[in-house]
């Protein structure tokens, strides 16, 4: 199974700022990378596929980055409504497998 | 508009079963990659199971031969059923569409379910 790494496992910061979180692969998993954000007690919202692909509806300040074993997810401007627990995702093969999340919280 | 229902959960003994349901509007099971996830009170996400447009299933290690994943197409709905259960599988369920965006069976999971609660306790 491919086992995916975040870092960090949460985060402090204040709205405006520029937050990066990293996923790192076992293997490499070419670009299937997803990215999702989930708050609490509600289902995940999908981000980005393909590592880098933004979903419809999903604001510009979040972007993907990476191939291979190396993988960003960064919000350029953090808003109030972007606090919340991301996972990456490969999707290079089953069995699927998620990062352990970032939580990001309010400084 | 897509939209996934799921229902059946709540409390059952170790060593129970249990079937859960996922209803889908907007779009067809029978047309997409179809899944089951599940988090852990407290804790992240872990895929369990999916069945694919063509009908292939897969299971993660930690349910395989225990949990079955299948569909009714005149339904429109997914259903995980559950044998065997344990402390562990405790959980909230989230039925998920994958979208399959490029050949070779790679997808993302765009559309979820609200999640159902099932607890494993005696």
């Amino acid at each position: 199974d491919i086992q995916m790494t975040q870092s960090p496992s949460s985060l402090s910061a204040s709205v405006g700022d520029r937050v990066t979180i990293t996923c790192r692969a076992s293997q490499s998993i070419s670009s299937y990378l997803n990215w999702y954000q989930q708050k609490p007690g509600k289902a995940p919202k999908f981000l980005i596929y393909a590592a880098s692909s933004l979903q419809r509806g999903v604001p510009s300040r979040f972007s993907g980055s990476g191939s291979g074993t190396d993988f960003t997810l960064t919000i350029s401007s953090l808003q109030p409504e972007d606090f919340a627990t991301y996972y990456c995702q490969q999707s290079h093969s089953i069995p699927l497998t998620f990062g352990q999340g970032t939580k990001v919280e309010i400084k | 508009e897509e939209q996934l229902v799921e229902s059946g959960g709540g409390l059952i003994q170790p060593g129970g079963s249990l079937r859960l349901s996922c209803a889908a509007s907007g779009f067809t099971v029978s047309g997409n990659f179809m899944n089951w996830v599940r988090q852990a009170p407290g804790k992240g996400l872990e895929w369990v199971s999916v069945i694919y447009s063509g009908g292939s299933t897969y299971y993660a290690d930690s349910v395989k031969g225990r949990f079955t994943i299948s569909r009714d197409n005149s339904k429109n709905t997914v259903f995980l059923q559950m044998n065997s259960l344990r402390a562990e599988d405790t959980a909230v369920y989230y039925c998920a569409r994958g979208y399959d965006y490029i050949w070779g069976n790679h997808y993302y999971l765009d559309y979820w379910g609200q999640g159902i609660l099932v607890t494993v306790s005696s």
